[in-house]
């Protein structure tokens, strides 16, 4: 079974502070996705990441693919309230045809005014 | 578009009553996804389908799980009998293809069994 493991588990800041949480795996994955889950909805895409090393920007979220493909991570700067929610990362099993994806237990962001 | 649509948003049972949570997935996509959120596990897949085909089940946690998809836009979870244990949010989801394709979910169902 492929884990990943998601830290910090909770986390509580101030509006315009910058932040970092993180998704680790012993295993190597095809490709990562981050999602947000706001309460009493459903997780939605945020980005997807392919290639090893790779960086992509959301306005103020930087996402990173790590080099081996075995971690990422999530950079926010200058958090806001709208930033509050539940941060998923989710790895997608590499080869074969049985497509499916591993889903941290999340990161719970909340961003105080 | 609807989004994925899901009924009913809430359920309350009791222990060993029959539950069936209900799915209509985004026109046109061909995967369909059930997941199962709790504090302790987190989001789990239970069971996914193609083209109304399920290609991966290994999720499911017991006998007492199933689903179904009859056609390409209705699809049903259910659990008979409900256990205490099983009280979760469901959500389904949909994608168009497979790999790095986005999953769309639906708001999903919080089911409560005492």
């Amino acid at each position: 079974t492929q884990l990943l493991e998601q830290s910090p588990q909770f986390l509580s800041i101030q509006e315009g502070e910058n932040l970092t949480v993180y998704c680790n795996s012993s295993s190597v994955f095809s490709s990562l996705q981050w999602y947000r889950q706001e309460p009493g909805e459903g997780p939605v895409l945020l980005v997807t990441v392919v290639t090893g090393g790779e960086v992509k920007k959301l306005k103020r979220l930087t996402f990173q693919f790590g080099d081996a493909r075995k971690d990422s991570s999530l950079h926010i700067t200058a958090a806001q309230p709208g930033d509050t929610g539940l941060y998923l990362c989710a790895g997608e099993n590499s080869g074969g045809s049985n497509y499916k994806l591993t889903f941290g237990k999340g990161t719970l962001l909340t961003v105080n005014p | 578009d609807a989004g994925v649509i899901q009924s009913p948003r809430h359920e309350v049972t009791e222990m060993g009553q029959e539950v069936t949570l209900r799915c209509k997935p985004i026109s046109g996509h061909d995967y369909l996804f059930w997941y199962r959120q709790t504090m302790m596990r987190g989001l789990e897949l239970l069971i996914y389908f193609n083209n109304n085909v399920p290609i991966d089940d290994s999720g499911m946690p017991e006998d007492r799980f199933s689903a179904k998809m009859p056609n390409a836009s209705f699809s049903t979870l259910k659990i008979q009998p409900s256990e205490p244990r099983d009280s979760a949010v469901y959500f389904c989801a949909s994608s168009l293809v497979a790999g790095v394709g986005e999953q769309f979910f639906g708001p999903g169902t919080r089911l409560t069994v005492l």
